[in-house]
């Protein structure tokens, strides 16, 4: 089945301790997100790939980076995670119908639920 | 006022239940209407879409938008211990997706 998945599944990382949390399609989407949910919270969009066209939400630290190294992979780079990165990240894609606008509908991946210690 | 409120429950029902949810919006730009399912530890799942006014069925759920209201509600009939989860509304344009915070819903047997 067509698919988002994301690697891990749970991470942990020291204080201050680059990582990178990994997003893999093969819904052959042309766009991906990024998400930051913590508990009982909305899903925050952090930036999205509209193909390899990189847009920034206005509010997302400087400390959070991806890169799209191809259609069907995204990864998530949290430079100096500190105590209130810890979240679960979800990666969705959507597809290329109707251009990059937001309106379209999202498939998501099950998330990376990051820890720091 | 957030753009997007959601009441987040929890919501208790018995199995066969008809489950009510709802959100209200505030910008009145938004034309786009979407209702995810999350279970715990899971990603959202996208159960309803619709654009603009009126209803939408799909099996046991219905989505309806009243937009002069700015509100959004799904329906599910005969409510089943398995639809147990956070019912996420989003809306928006072609700018932006905002995401309502999610009502936690519980269906006991």
């Amino acid at each position: 089945d067509a698919m988002v998945i994301q690697n891990p599944r749970y991470q942990v990382t020291q204080f201050g301790k680059p990582v990178t949390l990994s997003c893999s399609q093969t819904l052959n989407h042309n766009v991906m997100y990024w998400y930051q949910q913590k508990s009982s919270q909305a899903p925050k969009l952090l930036f999205h790939y509209y193909d390899k066209d990189f847009n920034n939400e206005a509010d997302t630290p400087d400390n959070f980076q991806s890169r799209r190294p191809n259609t069907s992979f995204c990864f998530l780079d949290i430079r100096s995670p500190g105590l209130g990165d810890a979240a679960m990240y979800l990666c969705a894609t959507s597809g290329p119908l109707w251009g990059q606008g937001h309106n379209q509908p999202q498939h998501f991946g099950d998330g990376t639920r990051l820890s720091i210690l | 006022q957030k753009e997007v409120e959601q009441d987040p429950g929890p919501l208790s029902v018995p199995e066969g239940a008809i489950v009510s949810l709802n959100c209200t919006y505030s910008n009145s730009a938004f034309q786009y209407f979407m209702w995810y399912r999350q279970y715990s530890r899971k990603g959202p799942e996208l159960l309803m879409y619709t654009y603009s006014s009126g209803n939408k069925e799909d099996g046991r759920f219905t989505a309806q938008v009243d937009k002069s209201s700015k509100y959004i509600s799904l329906f599910i009939r005969d409510s089943q211990p398995s639809d147990s989860a956070t019912y996420l509304c989003a809306m928006g344009n072609t700018d932006k997706l905002i995401f309502g915070t999610g009502t936690r819903l519980q269906v006991f047997p």
